[in-house]
């Protein structure tokens, strides 16, 4: 079993829509997260960054951590076509800056 | 902004060639990082580097070794480059200490096609 889980997808939505992206893992001394955004044919750049549990919202996105259950998720509201990408989560138990633990990707798709 | 720039966007190689993937980061960040991309498998750590000169193996090192003689500059090389290495190579950095430092900065990638 993979440390970090992602459904890889493709997930096919219309514009507009409300968009959820999740991870599961299974190291409980993971305590900060974060969501990479890779478009095709570039490198992931950082979107959220989390620590610990609860909310963070930064525009259209909101990053949720539940640490009881070992979950992650990523809401994209009024989705649009530049949201299509792959969403990479990532996490690591500590912040010395050397050791990321990454889910495979969920590829989205967002139809005007 | 932070600018993780790698040398070559896209390379082809021969069987056994020996293979130079270059990467510049202009943030001063301590630590750096090569991982390979492959479908279905997301990426994996080869190897990462603390500070000059020093380097530890990740995941799947074999088969390729890493040079940071400059702290800006971290060199993943394939000794004797084969099919199986046909993948896209991501350069990453990031800086080493407080909270929120260990985000981890990437470059655009080298799409590495080995024949």
């Amino acid at each position: 079993q993979k440390e970090v889980e992602q459904d890889p997808g493709p997930l096919s939505v219309p514009e507009g829509a409300i968009v959820s992206l999740n991870c599961t893992y299974s190291n409980s001394a993971f305590q900060y997260f974060m969501w990479y955004r890779q478009y095709s044919r570039k490198g992931p750049e950082l979107l959220m960054y989390t620590y610990s549990s609860g909310n963070k919202e930064d525009g259209r996105f909101t990053a949720q951590v539940d640490k009881s259950s070992k979950y992650i998720s990523l809401f994209i509201r009024d989705s649009q076509p530049s949201d299509s990408a792959t969403y990479l989560c990532a996490m690591s138990a500590n912040n010395a800056g050397n050791m990321l633990t990454f889910g495979g990707g969920t590829r989205l798709m967002v139809k005007p | 902004d932070v600018k993780v720039t790698q040398s070559s966007r896209y390379l082809v190689k021969r069987t056994g060639e020996k293979v130079f993937l270059e990467c510049v980061q202009d943030m001063d960040h301590e630590n750096m990082f090569w991982y390979r991309q492959d479908p279905g498998l997301g990426l994996r750590l080869i190897y990462f580097s603390y500070d000059v000169k020093m380097k530890e193996k990740g995941d799947i090192p074999e088969g390729y070794s890493v040079s940071r003689e400059k702290k800006e500059r971290f060199s993943l090389i394939l000794e004797s480059a084969s099919t199986n290495q046909t993948s896209m190579y991501l350069c990453a950095s990031s800086a080493s200490g407080a909270l929120g430092e260990n985000i981890q900065y990437f470059g655009a990638g080298t799409r590495l096609s080995v024949l």
